[in-house]
């Protein structure tokens, strides 16, 4: 099964808001509320940041939240930081073989 | 706190096998579902495989056939059997602790500091 599709990079400057999104099909991301989103700092293990399409877990910032329409998820993050320069992944539960699927990644760059 | 501490990577030929290890602490073990996260050298991350905290599997086509994951609840363990290894095995296996039995839903919400499984001649 392809991987969900995410934009390979997206940028903004500090304290303006970006949005990146993740298509996935009916199988996935229109099935299920089961999206999450995991940011990943380099030679670093992921984090997660949203759960169940716009949950946050403790400690995560209220500047990351998340949103689904149909077969495709977002996660918006406000006020940029520096600290929030890193990849994103977005993942969806399945109604196919495969259990999980991961999107390809979006580098987010702090100008 | 909860910590996955992962271990067994190795250089690997084509066509071996290796077993990995992860040993959870912090948490009931137990009582979670867990899973194995791939990523190769400068790629996205990749789903690999899946045990129920009642032992129910499931693996990512890629890999189904080859891999066997496992777990030991006696020992906070999980474990991922690599057989018959190719080059495109090559890249960082993560540990990752899903969610509650009790729960319905698909997330991981902590990871070890993942292994490194290179494969080559």
């Amino acid at each position: 099964q392809s991987a969900l599709t995410q934009p390979a990079s997206v940028s903004g400057s500090p304290g303006q808001s970006i949005t990146i999104s993740c298509t996935g099909t009916s199988s996935d991301i229109g099935a299920y509320k089961f999206v999450s989103w995991y940011q990943q700092h380099p030679g670093k293990a992921p984090k997660l940041m949203i759960f169940d399409v716009s949950n946050r877990p403790s400690g995560v910032s209220y500047r990351f939240s998340g949103s689904k329409s149909g077969n495709t998820a977002s996660l918006t993050i406000s006020g940029l930081q520096a600290e929030d320069e890193a990849d994103y992944y977005c993942s969806s539960h399945t109604s196919t073989s495969t259990l999980g699927i991961f999107g390809g990644g979006t580098k987010l760059t702090v100008l | 706190d909860v910590e996955l501490v992962e271990s067994g990577g190795a250089l690997v030929q084509p066509g071996g096998s290796l077993r990995l290890s992860c040993i959870a602490s912090g948490f009931t073990f137990s009582n979670y579902n867990m899973n194995w996260v791939r990523q190769a050298p400068g790629k996205g991350l990749q789903w690999v495989s899946y045990i129920s905290s009642a032992g129910t599997v499931h693996y990512a086509d890629s890999v189904r056939g080859r891999f066997t994951i496992s777990r030991d609840n006696t020992e906070d363990s999980l474990y991922l059997q690599m057989n018959s290894l190719r080059a495109e095995d090559t890249a960082i296996y993560y540990c990752a602790r899903g969610v509650n039995k009790n729960y319905a839903g698909w997330h991981f919400d902590y990871w070890g500091q993942g292994t490194l499984v290179p494969v080559s001649s």
